[in-house]
C-alpha cells in the first residue's frame, strides 16, 4: 500500500499567518493516465471531512484561494495563508492513484 | 446540490450484521462511484472499497474483503455498505463519499458511527 506521510502532526498558527502541510507518499502519485491524484481534506470538528484541492493544486469549487496546492511525484504541500479561525481542524492528504487509496495520518491546525 | 444522507447510529451486538444506507441526491446517482471511508475513534481515514451504481460493479479494499458488503438500489438512488461478523474492532464512523471528476471525494455524508458491544 501507499503510505502517506504527513508532517506536523499539529501546529499552532495566529489568525492572519500562513502555514504550510508537507505529505510525502512512499511512491510516486502520477498515475498510468499522467494525472496525479493527490487531494487534501479539511475535517473540521464534528463534521465529515470536506474537499478543498484535488490533483495536486485545483481548489474544489468553492474554496478560498487562500489555500494553495504544490508538489511533484512523492512530494506535495498544502499551504494556507490569512489562516482564518473557520480554517482550524484536522487536514489529511489522500492518494488515488493506487489500490487502496489511501490518507495521511492527518495535520491538527490550531488557532493560537 | 450534491446531498448525501447517510443513515442513524448504530449499536450491535459482537458477530452481528449491520446494514447502514447513504441516499443520494442532487445528481445522477447511477453516474458517479460511490466510495465507503472509515474513522475509527481518534483514528485517520481507511478506504473501504466502492460501487458504480450504474451496474453495481465494486472494488475492495483487501483488508475489508469479507467484512463490507456494498451495493446500490437506483430507484432509490441509495447506496448500502453491510458489515459483517462485527468486532470491537469495527466501531467507527463510516462515510459515503462520491467520486469526483478524477479519483478524489468531492461530497461525503456526515458519517454513522457504528458502536459493537454486548
Amino acid at each position: 500500500d501507499v503510505v502517506m506521510t504527513q508532517t506536523p502532526v499539529s501546529l499552532s498558527v495566529s489568525l492572519g499567518g500562513q502555514v504550510s502541510i508537507s505529505c510525502r507518499s512512499s511512491q510516486s502519485l502520477v498515475h498510468n493516465n499522467g494525472n496525479t491524484y493527490l487531494s487534501w481534506y479539511l475535517q473540521k470538528p464534528g463534521q465529515s471531512p470536506q474537499l478543498l484541492i484535488y490533483k495536486v493544486s485545483n481548489r474544489f469549487s468553492g474554496i478560498s484561494d487562500r489555500f494553495s496546492g504544490s508538489g511533484s511525484g512523492t512530494d506535495f504541500t498544502l499551504k494556507i495563508s490569512r489562516v482564518e479561525p473557520d480554517d482550524l481542524g484536522v487536514y489529511y492528504c489522500g492518494q488515488g492513484t493506487q489500490y487502496p487509496f489511501t490518507f495521511g495520518s492527518g495535520t491538527k491546525l490550531e488557532i493560537k | 446540490q450534491v446531498q448525501l444522507q447517510q443513515s442513524g447510529t448504530e449499536l450491535v451486538k459482537p458477530a452481528s450484521s449491520v446494514k447502514i444506507s447513504c441516499k443520494a441526491s442532487g445528481y445522477t446517482f447511477t453516474s458517479n462511484y460511490m466510495h465507503w471511508i472509515r474513522q475509527q475513534p481518534g483514528n485517520g481515514l481507511e478506504w473501504i472499497g466502492w460501487i458504480y451504481p450504474g451496474n453495481g460493479n465494486t472494488k475492495y479494499n483487501q483488508k475489508f474483503d469479507g467484512k463490507a458488503t456494498l451495493t446500490a438500489d437506483k430507484s432509490s438512488s441509495t447506496a448500502y455498505m453491510q458489515l459483517s461478523s462485527l468486532t470491537s474492532e469495527d466501531s467507527a464512523v463510516y462515510f459515503c463519499a462520491r467520486r469526483g471528476g478524477g479519483y478524489y471525494f468531492d461530497y461525503w455524508g456526515q458519517g454513522v458511527m457504528v458502536t459493537v458491544s454486548s
